[in-house]
């Protein structure tokens, strides 16, 4: 019930190309979904985030989409650039909690 | 303003020795969050903290593990008797205010303990 199951665990693009990374949850009390990007050595940094009341977010390169009626979620990296290879992890939590339920992780690989 | 502090950065204990993680917040931040990552996985929540006080510590291992947030200074995460399996990466975050939904939460670099 709290899980949420990012897929997949590797990535490959060449540059230019599109990256997409999905999540699923279970718990439809969740009502807030972020995605973080780190990098080796690094700690987690928040990239954008959405609330289900939406479908979709765009933040420069950056998209989420969100379908709430399948219960899932996923990250749209646009004309995907060497410097985005890092690791992504869909999170999600319940308004009122403090408790983020991290995606396993996604190791995005840019190719130049 | 500097961000989430922690140290130190790589940390290497013996079995049976004690770990202590030291987190600052970010200024203004009262709110505290301790995570775990094993290796290849993504982060576990252990506990939640504000000053002086636990809010929730249902993450944490019943045994060996201990966390405070004293008025003065920054949070502390405490592992007695380390074993091999404590070895990961321990995250701290802070936030201005609790309440997860738009509260962003801001995280460290990280401690990375290896126990040998």
């Amino acid at each position: 019930q709290q899980q949420v199951k990012q897929s997949p665990q590797s990535l490959i693009v060449q540059k230019g190309g599109i990256s997409i990374i999905n999540c699923a949850y279970e718990n439809t009390a969740f009502d807030y979904f972020p995605w973080y990007q780190q990098f080796p050595g690094k700690g987690p940094a928040l990239l954008i985030a959405i609330r289900p009341d939406v479908s979709e977010k765009k933040e420069g390169r950056f998209t989420i989409s969100f379908n709430k009626s399948a219960k899932q979620f996923s990250l749209h990296i646009m004309d995907s650039q060497p410097g985005d290879s890092a690791t992504y992890f869909c999170a999600a939590t319940t308004s009122g909690t403090y408790k983020y339920i991290f995606g396993t992780g996604t190791r995005l690989k840019v190719l130049a | 303003n500097a961000g989430v502090m922690q140290n130190p950065r790589h940390l290497v204990r013996r079995r049976g020795q004690e770990a202590r993680l030291r987190c600052s917040p970010m200024k203004g931040h009262s709110h505290v969050y301790w995570y775990r990552q094993l290796p290849e996985e993504g982060l576990k929540f252990m506990v939640y903290l504000q000053k002086e006080n636990i809010i929730d510590e249902s993450g944490m291992p019943k045994e060996r593990f201990s966390a405070e947030f004293p008025k003065e200074g920054p949070s502390i995460l405490r592992i007695q008797q380390v074993v091999r399996g404590d070895s990961a990466a321990y995250f701290c975050a802070s936030s201005p205010r609790g309440g997860g939904a738009d509260t962003e939460a801001f995280f460290g670099q990280g401690t990375r303990l290896t126990v040998v």
